[in-house]
């Protein structure tokens, strides 16, 4: 069964810090690998999107990285601010899982405060 | 562009009452999904549409859960009877083409008590 897992789950850092969220994926064969965003109390907001062509987006102070072939992304986001404080979901569009094609599959966050 | 809407924001209601929630997807977008997320859990699918056609609904409980998208632009989502373990955030998702990823709506806060 194919998962996807975030770690740390919490993140507590000063303002000004570069920071990297981690994830990882069991199985190579994606189409993409998207970063979200999401406030508290509110919907997604995509961040970054990755064809599995590729291997790195960037956007802003935030680059994402992807290593298909171990299963791995990372979200880095320099010189980190109060308002970057969020839970960043990673979502993994699968070939197949479970027999359907095409699933996003989502880890289970890693929720960011940045302290001023 | 408008993103995706969902109504309404939050829903309170008892248990054994029914409830629906309504997703206009970006337009162009074929492809519709449901999601819903329990507290401090990442998304799950419930159901994908293609068009009209509900193409992956394995993850529906279809026992009390319907879904439907008429002529293939909007969604309504219903549960009925809901139930307190229904209490969750259920977020719509539109996209036109796997490579192009995925938009979200805001959300329906549904808290059943």
């Amino acid at each position: 069964k194919q998962e996807v897992t975030q770690i740390p789950a919490a993140l507590s850092v000063p303002e000004g810090e570069n920071l990297v969220l981690n994830c990882s994926f069991t199985d190579s064969a994606i189409y993409n690998l998207q970063w979200f965003r999401q406030d508290p109390g509110k919907g997604l907001t995509s961040l970054l999107l990755i064809q599995s062509s590729q291997r790195e987006q960037t956007s802003g102070r935030l680059n994402a990285s992807l290593d298909k072939s171990s299963g791995r992304s990372t979200l880095y986001i320099a010189a980190s601010q109060p308002g970057d404080s969020a839970t960043y979901l990673c979502a993994v569009l699968f070939q197949s899982y479970g027999g359907a094609t095409n699933k996003l599959i989502f880890g289970t966050g890693t929720l960011l405060a940045v302290q001023p | 562009e408008a993103g995706v809407v969902q109504s309404p924001r939050y829903k309170i209601i008892e248990k054994k009452q029914p409830v629906a929630f309504w997703c206009n997807p970006i337009s162009g977008h074929n492809t519709l999904y449901w999601y819903r997320q329990n507290l401090g859990q990442g998304p799950e699918l419930l159901i994908r549409y293609e068009n009209e056609e509900a193409v992956d609904d394995s993850q529906l409980p279809k026992d009390r859960f319907s879904a439907e998208r008429l002529k293939g632009v909007d969604s309504t989502l219903k549960i009925q009877p809901a139930e307190l373990g229904d209490s969750a955030v259920y977020l719509c998702a539109s996209s036109s083409d796997r490579g192009s990823g995925y938009t979200f709506g805001s959300g329906t806060r549904l808290t059943v008590v």
